[in-house]
C-alpha cells in the first residue's frame, strides 16, 4: 500500500526558511514522479513543484528561485526546501505521487495528509 | 497557464438525488482531466482520471464525461459521505486545478 507522510511544517517569520519532508512507503521515489501541492487557508489547490524519475525538477512561477525539490533514494524521502518565505506561502503542503495514464500524461494519484506552513511575524 | 473554471461554486442537493458538476478549461486539455474529492481536514482523494476512468475503490455512482474544454462529474444518488468539495484538474500542460464546487446537504 502506498503511503506518504509529510513533516517539517511550522511557524516561520517572513524571509525565513523551512524544509519539508515526505516519507514514502510501498514504492520507491526514484522510480516515480513526486510533487508538492499546496492549499492556502480556505482556498483551492496549487501545484508547487515536481521531481521526475530522471531527477529533473520544475517549479510554479510563484516559487521559482525560492523553493528547491530534492529526494534521498536511500530514505525514500522527497524534500521541499523553502527559502525567502512570504506570507502568501502560508498553506497546507501536500506531497503527492504521480501516475502515467494511457495518453502518457501524469496525474496525481496518492496524497499525504499534509503539513501546515505558517509564515507570519 | 490553463485556467480551470468550475460551476456552480456551491450545489445544494438532497441525499438520494443526482449532482452534476461542471468544469471548463481555457484551452483544450484533450482527455487529461481528473476529479478529486476533499473533505474538511483531509487530503484530496482521486476519484476520476482520464476524464472518465474511476480510480481504484471509487463507487460506480461517480462518473465523468467530456473532452477538450468541457467536462462533467455526475454523482448518481448522493450518499451522506459524498458531501464534500470537488476539484477538477487538468494535467495536459503542467497541472492546474479549478476553484472547487462544494456539494452541501439541501
Amino acid at each position: 500500500e502506498v503511503q506518504l507522510v509529510e513533516s517539517g511544517g511550522g511557524l516561520v517569520q517572513p524571509g525565513g526558511s523551512l524544509r519539508l519532508s515526505c516519507a514514502a512507503s510501498g514504492f520507491t521515489v526514484i522510480n516515480n514522479y513526486m510533487s508538492w501541492v499546496r492549499q492556502a487557508p480556505g482556498t483551492g489547490l496549487e501545484w508547487v513543484s515536481v521531481i521526475y524519475s530522471d531527477g529533473s525538477t520544475y517549479y510554479a512561477d510563484s516559487v521559482k528561485g525560492r523553493f528547491t525539490i530534492s529526494r534521498d533514494n536511500s530514505k525514500s524521502t522527497v524534500y521541499l526546501q523553502m527559502n525567502s518565505l512570504r506570507a502568501e506561502d502560508t498553506a497546507v503542503y501536500y506531497c503527492a505521487s504521480l501516475t502515467l495514464d494511457l495518453l502518457l500524461s501524469y496525474y496525481f494519484d496518492s496524497w499525504g495528509q499534509g503539513t501546515l506552513v505558517t509564515v507570519s511575524s | 497557464e490553463i485556467v480551470m473554471t468550475q460551476s456552480p461554486a456551491t450545489l445544494s442537493v438532497s441525499p438520494g438525488e443526482r449532482a452534476t458538476l461542471s468544469c471548463r478549461a481555457s484551452q483544450s486539455v484533450r482527455s487529461n482531466l481528473a476529479w478529486y474529492q476533499q473533505k474538511p481536514g483531509q487530503a484530496p482523494r482521486l476519484l476520476i482520471y482520464g476524464t472518465s476512468t474511476r480510480a481504484t475503490g471509487i463507487p460506480a455512482r461517480f462518473s465523468g464525461s467530456g473532452s477538450g474544454t468541457e467536462f462533467t462529474l455526475t454523482i448518481r444518488s448522493l450518499h451522506s459521505e459524498d458531501f464534500a468539495v470537488y476539484y477538477c484538474q487538468q494535467y495536459n500542460d503542467w497541472w492546474t486545478f479549478g476553484q472547487g464546487t462544494k456539494v452541501e446537504i439541501k
